[in-house]
């Protein structure tokens, strides 16, 4: 089975700061890897994915990921984040054997003005 | 493209009874997936319809069940509701595109809470 772990749960930055979270998964075969964001009061919304290719993604807003699949590792990064930033986002995986996500606990970011 | 539309938005019920939610997707989607969504067990992946076939399926009892109709849109059922199913419960759909290169997209949920 497969499984996803963001290991920060709460980060709290403030504005221009770096972000970087972190998200690992467990699983042998081939994967597809996932960052999407649920804003306050709203639905989850893609940030980006990585299928294959090149393993740095960018996404929308300025996102982007890497896929180290040595370190079974999918980190999002951005250099500068906004108050708008303010989220939780939730790492997610799946095998390309259907559409089932795992998705890691979340992690809440708050990003002080 | 409309997204995904989920209806009732809100829902209460008492132990005990059963409920429908219902779930649009995408137009031109082919697969639609259904999560639970709670403060203790984050999302979990509950089943997914593919032309009206559930295709996979997590690891929830048989209350849960669900179906997917021509037009490709879905309902999830759920009887003698307990306490503990109480969560906002998201819909997603996806092309279904074979391989494993689909995304997913989900609407806005319907939040169920039972009394």
């Amino acid at each position: 089975a497969q499984s996803v772990s963001q290991h920060n749960h709460h980060v709290i930055l403030s504005e221009a700061a770096s972000l970087e979270l972190g998200c690992n998964y467990s699983y042998g075969g081939t994967v597809n890897l996932f960052w999407y964001v649920q804003y306050p009061g709203q639905h989850l919304q893609l940030l980006l994915k990585y299928f294959s290719g090149d393993p740095l993604v960018k996404g929308i807003k300025g996102f982007e990921a890497e896929f180290i699949k040595s370190k079974f590792s999918f980190n999002l990064r951005k250099p500068s984040v906004q108050w708008s930033d303010t989220a939780e986002y939730f790492c997610a995986v799946k095998n390309n054997a259907g559409n089932m996500l795992t998705f890691g606990g979340g992690t809440r970011l708050m990003v002080k003005p | 493209k409309a997204g995904v539309t989920q209806t009732p938005r809100y829902l209460i019920k008492t132990r005990g009874q059963q409920v429908t939610l219902s779930c649009s997707p995408i137009s031109g989607h082919r697969s639609v997936s259904w999560y639970q969504q709670t403060p203790g067990q984050g999302l979990q992946f509950l089943f997914e319809y593919f032309s009206e076939t559930q295709r996979n399926k997590g690891n929830f009892p048989g209350r849960f069940s669900g179906r997917q109709f021509s037009n490709s849109r879905s309902e999830m059922n759920v009887s003698t509701l307990e306490l503990g199913d109480s969560a906002l419960y998201l819909c997603a759909s996806s092309p279904g595109f074979a391989g494993g290169l689909d995304t997913q997209y989900f609407g806005p949920g319907t939040r169920l809470t039972v009394l």
